[in-house]
């Protein structure tokens, strides 16, 4: 079975700190992917990054960054100096698998971030 | 670039009516996905479809349909509704193997009163 476990609840930090989002996940799949979702209070669901289990090379986008170790089934995400602007809820999923199944994806349960000025 | 889109965004119901979500997935796009999600909590996948047809199922009430029409858009039927169906709604879309991430719809919100 799939699972993905973030076991941050909420963190609170202040402008300009650095922030990290664990992420630890389980699947018996050889493929398949990793994501991070942002939810801001308005609701929807903001995609971040993609990473495919055969990348395992780590990803920096602006303030972003994304460090996946496979040899310990994390997908860790850290925000760089922080903004009042990136409060909100972090979803880390998993979706395993190819062919016409589709991309079925589990969330984990989240972590809500506050950051204050 | 077009998106998947859901309808309506919002919803109130009253309890033991019926309500009917419909999502229109990104052009070409052949898989369709719903999730619901309750206050607080994350998404929970409740059903798929892919080519019209149910292609996996999670835990999905009895008391909700849902079906993937010709044109590939989906509606999702939710009779005698309850207090806790009061949630975000939200579609996905994919076109497998090409895509390797489902696209997600804005939600709708729907309450139960």
């Amino acid at each position: 079975a799939q699972k993905v476990t973030q076991a941050q609840t909420e963190i609170s930090v202040v402008e300009k700190e650095d922030v990290t989002l664990d992420c630890v996940y389980e699947t018996r799949d050889t493929t398949y992917y990793l994501f991070w979702y942002k939810q801001p209070p308005s609701g929807e669901l903001v995609f971040l990054i993609r990473r495919n289990s055969f990348d395992e090379q780590n990803e920096i986008s602006g303030r972003y960054s994304w460090n996946f170790q496979k040899s310990t089934s994390s997908f860790n995400f850290t925000i760089t100096a922080s903004q009042v602007v990136d409060s909100a809820v972090y979803f880390c999923a998993l979706s395993g698998g190819i062919g016409t199944g589709g991309f079925k994806t589990i969330f984990g349960a989240g972590t809500r971030l506050f950051v204050k000025a | 670039a077009a998106g998947v889109i859901q309808s309506p965004r919002h919803l109130i119901k009253e309890k033991r009516e019926t309500a009917t979500l419909k999502c229109y997935p990104i052009p070409r796009h052949d898989t369709v996905y719903w999730y619901q999600q309750g206050p607080g909590q994350d998404p929970q996948f409740l059903i798929s479809f892919y080519e019209k047809m149910q292609s996996d199922k999670g835990s999905i009430p009895d008391r909700f349909s849902a079906q993937q029409f010709s044109d590939y858009h989906s509606e999702l039927n939710m009779s005698s509704l309850e207090l806790g169906d009061s949630a975000l709604y939200f579609c996905a879309s994919s076109r497998p193997p090409q895509n390797t991430e489902a696209f997600f719809g804005q939600g709708t919100r729907l309450t139960v009163v």
